[in-house]
């Protein structure tokens, strides 16, 4: 079982719709999540941090984070064009200095 | 915003030569790593650093590769005899304390010729 599993994708979402992607992690201790984007070519660009349960909401995205169910989301709403890159979902292991463990990503296309 | 550097943006090497990427974390972070992407596929890790010691690494990261902190600022990736698979982007990245997020470098694009 991989550390950090991702919806396997790709994902494609007319223009305007909410992408739903999802992350789930197997390090029960881990306290800490991120999403970064990566467009093609480009290093991967942090998009969000959450580190409690529940929603939390910046501009059109939210994660949405369930410790229980090891579990972690991003909505985009209304997605753009420019939203189109691959979401990687970060679940680094609780205390451990050494590997910060990534989904293999999931790549959207918005189309217009 | 600090930011993580890294130099150079592209390296174009001879099989079989060395290689050395750079890398300027940023200044307060405790944790690097170096990830490998090859084109068109996932970012792959390679090695993560702490306390002027390797943390972990991955099974890409053999005895061809080695990471050193030469001094308070750079963090560098050596890769000896380079092999025509060795061409990918290399991302250097750091963090700050545990629960902190990684920052990503521009990356450093290889070409073994």
């Amino acid at each position: 079982q991989k550390e950090v599993e991702q919806n396997s994708g790709p994902l494609s979402v007319p223009e305007g719709a909410i992408a739903s992607l999802n992350c789930t992690y197997s390090d029960r201790v881990s306290q800490s999540f991120f999403w970064y984007r990566q467009y093609s070519g480009k290093s991967p660009e942090l998009i969000m941090s959450i580190y409690s349960n529940g929603d939390k909401e910046d501009g059109r995205f939210t994660a949405q984070l369930n410790k229980a169910s090891q579990y972690v989301s991003l909505l985009i709403r209304d997605s753009q064009p420019s939203d189109s890159a691959t979401y990687l979902c970060a679940a680094p292991r609780g205390g451990n200095a050494g590997k910060s463990t990534f989904g293999d990503g999931t790549t959207l296309t918005v189309k217009p | 915003e600090p930011e993580v550097t890294q130099t150079p943006s592209h390296q174009v090497t001879q099989m079989g030569q060395e290689v050395i990427l750079r890398c300027v974390p940023i200044s307060n972070h405790l944790y690097f790593y170096w990830y490998r992407q090859i084109l068109g596929q996932k970012v792959e890790f390679l090695v993560s650093f702490y306390n002027n010691e390797i943390s972990e690494k991955s099974e890409i990261f053999d005895d061809q590769f080695s990471v050193e902190r030469p001094d308070g600022s750079n963090f560098t990736l050596k890769i000896r005899s380079t092999k025509l698979e060795d061409s990918a982007m290399y991302f250097c990245a750091s963090r700050g304390e545990t629960n902190q997020p990684q920052h990503f470098g521009d990356g450093t694009r290889l070409s073994i010729l």
